[in-house]
């Protein structure tokens, strides 16, 4: 039964930069897409981006390209999200969320979300 | 970047009765290749992460009451509820994943009356 359990809450300083940890235990790592969405307070959910491990590439979206960085380390099936030059208007809670392939290579890639880590409250305040 | 409108932005149903919850995309999700809409709908309850209810527009999750349907193509989505229950109180949010940025709707929060 695979779970994502992610790192706790964070309080960071305008300007300073935030890593989320997203491990996942139970089950298969490196052949699904991981994406991160946030959820700012009274919003709705917003991608940032997402990364295949067993590619190595990830994609973002443009609002957030020049300051997210989304990786993986497959050994120990751990996703990381980490955004830079932070304002208050990232603070909100930060979930890693699991995508699906069609087959073990991953070459049909979809980014439909069915396993949700718990969240990560970042707090952005001087 | 394909935008997501839903309708209403809120909804209050009695107990027992339908809800229905519409999503429009302002461009086409169908993935003309497979035939396949690449829409998903949520529900989202207060301190829990989302849950995934149903991909490409109708397919519903395991675990998924069959209360819980979808239909719609192209670019004009609905989510059903039927037979409202008090544990449907949430927050529901459509989500395209033809083209990146995978964009949600804004959501659309569920009441009971």
């Amino acid at each position: 039964h695979v779970q994502l359990v992610q790192s706790g809450a964070e309080v960071k300083k305008p300007g300073s930069s935030v890593r989320v940890s997203c491990e996942a235990s139970g089950g298969a790592f490196s052949s699904y897409p991981f994406s991160w969405v946030r959820q700012a307070p009274g919003q709705g959910l917003e991608w940032l981006g997402g990364s295949i491990p067993i590619f190595g590439t990830a994609n973002y979206a443009q609002k957030f390209r020049d300051r997210v960085a989304i990786y993986a380390d497959k050994l120990t099936t751990t996703a990381y999200m980490q955004l830079s030059s932070l304002t208050s208007e990232d603070t909100a809670v930060y979930y890693c969320a699991r995508g699906l392939c069609s087959s073990p290579s991953c070459k049909e890639n979809y980014w439909y979300f069915d396993l949700w880590g718990q969240g990560t409250l970042v707090t952005v305040s001087s | 970047d394909i935008v997501m409108t839903q309708s209403p932005d809120s909804l209050a149903v009695s107990l027992g009765e339908r809800a229905t919850i519409n999503c429009k995309s302002s461009q086409s999700v169908l993935y003309n290749s497979n035939n396949k809409n690449f829409l998903a709908w949520y529900q989202h309850k207060p301190g829990q992460p989302p849950k995934l209810l149903i991909s490409w527009a109708s397919t519903r999750e395991s675990g998924v009451p069959d209360r819980f349907s979808g239909s719609g193509s192209g670019t004009d989505f609905t989510l059903t509820i039927n037979s409202l229950q008090a544990a449907d109180v949430a927050v529901y949010y459509c989500q395209q994943y033809y083209s990146t940025p995978y964009t949600f709707g804004q959501g659309t929060k569920l009441e009971i009356k």
